[in-house]
């Protein structure tokens, strides 16, 4: 069974520097896809960022980026010049294809921006 | 383009009674997922539907629980006698036409249900 784990359950970093979210999963499949999701106060799910398996080259989206490690099981996800209204949970999730594409979700990283 | 809606988005009951959960998809979308997220915790998958059919109840438990996604109409995620331990965050998702390159969900803003 596919498991995803997130190690840090709380990271705080000062506006405007960079953070590093981490997040390791376990499968034995080689096809496979992986996304961030964001969980600000709100409780909004806010797709942040995907990654397909079968691509070398580690997706980025503005201020937001992964380090896609599929030998090593790895999808980190950086942010850039961090700003208050980063502040949220974030959650990896793992989906497999021709699974009914359920979503696996890790336990989630609070990120805190302070000003 | 409305996103996926979700209502009530606070729903408290006694134990005992039922609750009912509606999820409407985006427009377009045939696709409903139902997520449970305790408090602290991550979500958990809990059923997969299309129109008119059930396609993966999985993570559903066997009792209390059912969910529909009728022809016309929101889904419904409906539980039955309800416990303090079906106290949580129901989120649904609704995602396009499955595919191979079209794997995206787009998530509903959830229904908090407190059972007292």
């Amino acid at each position: 069974a596919q498991t995803v784990t997130q190690s840090q359950p709380e990271m705080s970093v000062q506006e405007a520097e960079t953070v590093t979210l981490s997040c390791t999963y376990d499968t034995s499949e080689n096809n496979y896809y992986l996304f961030w999701y964001k969980q600000p106060p709100s409780r909004q799910m806010i797709l942040v960022i995907r990654q397909e398996a079968y691509k070398q080259q580690n997706a980025t989206e503005n201020r937001f980026s992964v380090n896609f490690q599929k030998a090593a099981k790895s999808f980190s996800l950086k942010i850039s010049d961090s700003q208050l209204g980063d502040t949220a949970m974030y959650f990896c999730a793992f989906m497999k294809p021709l699974s009914n594409y359920q979503l696996i979700w890790g336990a989630g990283t609070k990120l805190i921006i302070k000003p | 383009n409305a996103g996926v809606m979700q209502n009530p988005r606070h729903l408290v009951r006694r134990r005992g009674q039922e609750a009912r959960l509606r999820c409407s998809p985006m427009k377009g979308h045939s696709h409903v997922y139902w997520y449970r997220q305790l408090p602290e915790e991550g979500l958990k998958f809990m059923v997969y539907l299309q129109k008119e059919n059930i396609i993966d109840e999985s993570g559903m438990p066997k009792e209390r629980f059912s969910a529909e996604f009728p022809k016309e109409g929101p889904s419904i995620l409906r539980i039955q006698q309800v416990v303090r331990g079906d106290s949580a965050a129901y989120f649904c998702a609704s995602s396009p036409r499955a595919g191979v390159w079209i794997n995206e969900q787009y998530f509903g803003p959830g229904t908090r249900l407190t059972v007292t």
